[in-house]
């Protein structure tokens, strides 16, 4: 199986804030890396596809990139509901593993 | 209305049996694959397995191969995950996922509680 690192495991900012969440996988996946976002009591929430590709309907202050074994999510001006847990998946081999999340607290 | 919608809060003693169904409304069934994923409590999604909503082709994570079936009932666009022999380890939120671009998953159900406790 794929492992997936991510890091940090917590982190706390501003709103307006810009932060980079880091992902990094055993092997590569080429492009095949996706993020959602989960909040309590609720189902994961696609953002990016594809390394890079915005879920259709979202705000553009979120973006991903990377490629191969590594990759970030940033969310530039950071938004009160953006508060939340941000886990990345892999889906360019089964079983499709995700990493083990990072919670975003908003001051 | 696109949506999942998944059966309800399940309670099972060791080594039973729990089947949850997941029911696709507001979009074409067959065109898509759906996948199962769970969360335990505090921990991250733990990807399970894959079915397809076309011919119900299925495939399942090592670690549930034998106790982990996924079928398809195209005339009602219903999927249904059984897990079987089952323990407290198995006490988790399962979620029914639909397949989007490059394997993503965008299309979630509500999630189903299943507790395993004696």
């Amino acid at each position: 199986d794929i492992q997936m690192t991510q890091f940090p495991s917590s982190l706390s900012a501003s709103v307006g804030d810009r932060v980079t969440i880091t992902c990094r996988t055993s092997q590569s996946v080429r492009t095949y890396l996706n993020w959602y976002q989960q909040k309590p009591g609720t189902a994961p929430n696609l953002l990016i596809y594809d390394a890079s590709s915005l879920q259709r309907g979202l705000p553009s202050r979120f973006s991903g990139s990377g490629s191969g074994t590594d990759f970030t999510l940033t969310i530039s001006g950071l938004q009160p509901e953006d508060s939340a847990t941000y886990y990345c998946q892999q889906s360019s081999t089964t079983p499709r593993t995700f990493g083990q999340g990072t919670k975003l607290e908003i001051k | 209305q696109v949506q999942l919608m998944q059966s309800g809060a399940e309670v099972r003693k060791p080594g039973a049996s729990v089947e949850v169904s997941c029911r696709a409304s507001g979009y074409n069934f067959t065109r898509f694959g759906v996948a199962w994923v769970r969360q335990a409590p505090g921990q991250g999604p733990e990807w399970m397995g894959w079915i397809s909503g076309y011919n119900g082709n299925t495939n399942y994570a090592q670690k549930f191969q034998g106790r982990l079936t996924m079928t398809i009932d195209k005339s009602t666009s219903t999927v249904y995950m059984e897990l079987r022999s089952l323990t407290s380890d198995d006490t988790a939120v399962y979620y029914c996922a639909r397949d989007g671009s490059r394997g993503s998953s965008d299309l979630w159900g509500q999630g189903t509680l299943v507790t395993v406790s004696s």
